[in-house]
């Protein structure tokens, strides 16, 4: 059963950088066609889905984004990491990491619990 | 990027009842349609892939149809464990986007 977890701060202070780290178990990060993502959830509702990073390191981020993201990979580790530059209070959300199943059927297939990101002085 | 709208935005129901909730494309995404269920306080969970495919686990009363801009998810007859909010997401292409929710409460 693979099992994802973030972690990181929950607070962070405006125009600094948010980083956030899912460790992956049950599983190797390196095995498969899969995407490892972020997606985060506003207070309310919203899901937004922020980008994701092949094993081989080949990214893509959602387009108004692309500036501010970072995501990366360490495969030793066996765990993925979001950067989000610049960060604002918009940007106050749960994040969420999640494994994209690439094939047969693309969708989202395992998520991590969430942690709540709260951007302010 | 491909706009998901879903409706109704909320709804109000009874143990027994049938619901039906709809999720519409923007542009033609054949059948890359999922549809998660989420629960207060946790991550959303995948119920069916590829517009109709059932996901192993998911009681057979949840189903899922529908191709190019339209699509349903249906349950049959709503059981308690069935309150809380359902979304549906395209994966034709990126960027990959959600519907807005339908959040489905007793009534």
């Amino acid at each position: 059963q693979v099992q994802l977890r973030e972690s990181g701060p929950g607070l962070v202070k405006p125009s600094l950088t948010l980083s956030l780290t899912c460790a992956v178990s049950g599983g190797s990060i390196s095995s498969g066609d899969y995407y490892w993502s972020w997606i985060r959830q506003y207070p309310g509702k919203g899901l937004e889905w922020i980008g994701y990073i092949y094993h081989n390191g080949n990214t893509f981020y959602k387009p108004y984004l692309k500036s501010r993201v970072t995501i990366s990979v360490d495969t030793s580790k066996n765990q993925f990491s979001l950067k989000l530059s610049a960060v604002t209070a918009a940007d106050t959300a749960v994040y969420y990491c999640a494994r994209y199943r690439a094939k047969p059927a693309a969708n989202f297939d395992y998520w991590g619990q969430g942690t709540l990101v709260t951007v302010s002085s | 990027d491909i706009q998901m709208t879903q409706s109704p935005s909320s709804l109000s129901v009874s143990v027994g009842d049938r619901v039906t909730i709809a999720c519409r494309a923007s542009q033609s995404i054949s059948n890359y349609l999922n549809w998660y269920q989420q629960k207060p306080g946790k991550a959303p969970q995948l119920l069916i892939s590829a517009a109709s495919s059932l996901q192993g686990g998911v009681p057979s009363r949840f189903s899922g149809s529908g191709s190019g801009t339209d699509f349903t998810l249906t349950i049959s007859s709503l059981q308690p464990e069935d309150f809380a909010t359902y979304y549906c997401q395209q994966s034709s292409t990126t960027p990959h986007t959600f519907g807005g929710g339908t959040k489905v409460e007793i009534k």
